[in-house]
């Protein structure tokens, strides 16, 4: 399988806090992805880092992206309620997406 | 926008019976794939198509069949369903040049 891991499995977590989530992936990739799913809804696109950056920035999220570990990782700052969901890695090596066993996020109000 | 319509939403057969799943998409994406999602393992590629015409298998292609023979549409085959196949389907598109995939809200598929 060419799938990710993401690590930890399960994060719960008080409102306010960072939460910080972290994948690992098996092959070279054009880029890294991140999706956050709801429960018993599809999943939605977060933020995308191309292989050749280090580190994006969107709203509350900051990926961080080593193709030399083959890794990323997803810091969420300043946490709310609303972010309780599930949240997969994505690799691309072209015209194939491969997913991330996913990090159950749970933020506690 | 609709986005990306699946139906189903849910169903259950019978072992041996056939059925497909219809995804439908309004962006005019050239691609499309197919995910299924089981507890612990994350989304797994079926089948996904680059254009009207194309089609390449996944991860996971035994027991489907697809085809594309419009950019809008993507149906899922299931010819001969199993028990195996029990899980959460997923229809999911983007635009090639951007990677962005945009997912329907899932078919949820029970197999006694």
């Amino acid at each position: 399988s060419q799938q990710g891991e993401e690590d930890p499995q399960a994060l719960s977590i008080q409102e306010g806090e960072n939460a910080t989530m972290n994948c690992s992936y098996k092959t070279s990739i054009n880029n890294l992805q991140w999706y956050r799913q709801n429960s018993g809804r599809g999943l939605v696109h977060l933020i995308l880092i191309r292989s050749n950056e280090r580190e994006k920035h969107s709203g509350r999220l900051r990926v961080t992206l080593d193709t030399s570990k083959k890794s990323s990782s997803l810091l969420i700052t300043a946490s709310r309620a609303a972010d309780t969901a599930s949240y997969f890695c994505a690799t691309d090596t072209g015209n194939q997406f491969y997913f991330g066993t996913g990090t159950s996020l749970t933020v506690i109000p | 926008n609709a986005g990306v319509t699946q139906t189903p939403k849910f169903q259950v057969l019978k072992t041996g019976q056939s059925m497909t799943l219809q995804c439908a998409q309004d962006m005019n994406h050239e691609y499309m794939s197919w995910y299924r999602q089981d507890p612990g393992m994350g989304l797994r590629l079926i089948h996904y198509s680059v254009g009207a015409g194309i089609t390449d298998q996944g991860e996971v292609p035994n027991g489907y069949n697809v085809s594309r023979s419009t950019t809008e549409d993507f149906p899922l085959r299931l010819l001969s369903a199993a028990p195996s196949q029990t899980s959460v389907y997923f229809c999911a598109s983007c635009q090639l040049n951007t990677g962005e995939l945009f997912f329907g809200e899932g078919s949820r598929l029970t197999v006694l």
